[in-house]
């Protein structure tokens, strides 16, 4: 069964640096993967997607992640945080085929300071 | 489009009542999820319907949980007797058919049993 790990479950930056959330995956077949932001009181709302057109993912906000089979990684990336951009952010795996349902790392809180 | 629609928002009851909430999916889609948030496990998949017939329900974590979808625009998760272990956020998704389509959240009922 697909899995994913996200290493850090809480991680501080000064407003202006580079934000970098990991995310690994395990999964026996081609995986597609998702981040999801969470921001306070409200629902997932998805940042971006992976689907095996490019390894390269841009997504909403000035966030990307770069699919690498090699590392079996999908790690976030944004190169200035914001303010705003303090939430909880969630990768998350399905597989190839039959599979619909999503399974969802543990998340990683993202502060951002002055 | 209004996004997944969830009822209530918030529900304060006591111990042994029972409980139900309720989701209404983008019109259109023909997946629908049902998902519990707590500190202690993460987000975590209850049971998901395709075209209103429930898939995999492996998540649903006892006889007190059942969920039904009599129709593509509604869907209820009922806990009966709820416990306080049950305090939780619910959250409900949909999707449209494709294991890479994204999942759409709905804004999530806050749950607490007292």
């Amino acid at each position: 069964a697909q899995s994913v790990t996200q290493l850090g479950s809480h991680v501080s930056v000064s407003e202006g640096a580079l934000v970098l959330l990991r995310c690994n995956y395990s999964s026996s077949v081609p995986p597609y993967l998702f981040w999801y932001v969470q921001y306070p009181n409200q629902g997932l709302q998805l940042l971006l997607k992976y689907t095996s057109a490019a390894t390269l993912v841009k997504g909403i906000n000035g966030f990307e992640a770069e699919f690498k089979k090699s590392e079996t990684s999908f790690h976030l990336t944004k190169p200035s945080a914001h303010m705003s951009d303090a939430a909880e952010y969630f990768c998350a795996v399905t597989s190839t085929g039959t599979a619909s349902k999503l399974t969802f790392g543990t998340g990683t809180r993202l502060q951002v300071t002055l | 489009d209004a996004g997944v629609i969830q009822s209530p928002r918030h529900e304060v009851t006591e111990m042994g009542q029972e409980v139900t909430l309720r989701c209404k999916p983008i019109s259109g889609h023909d997946y629908l999820f049902w998902y519990r948030q707590t500190m202690m496990r993460g987000l975590e998949l209850l049971i998901y319907f395709n075209n209103n017939v429930p898939i995999d329900d492996s998540g649903m974590p006892e006889d007190r949980f059942s969920a039904k979808m009599p129709n593509a625009s509604f869907s209820t998760l009922k806990i009966q007797p709820s416990e306080p272990r049950d305090s939780a956020v619910y959250f409900c998704a949909s999707k449209v058919a494709g294991s890479q389509e994204t999942q759409y959240f709905g804004p999530g009922t806050r749950l607490l049993v007292l």
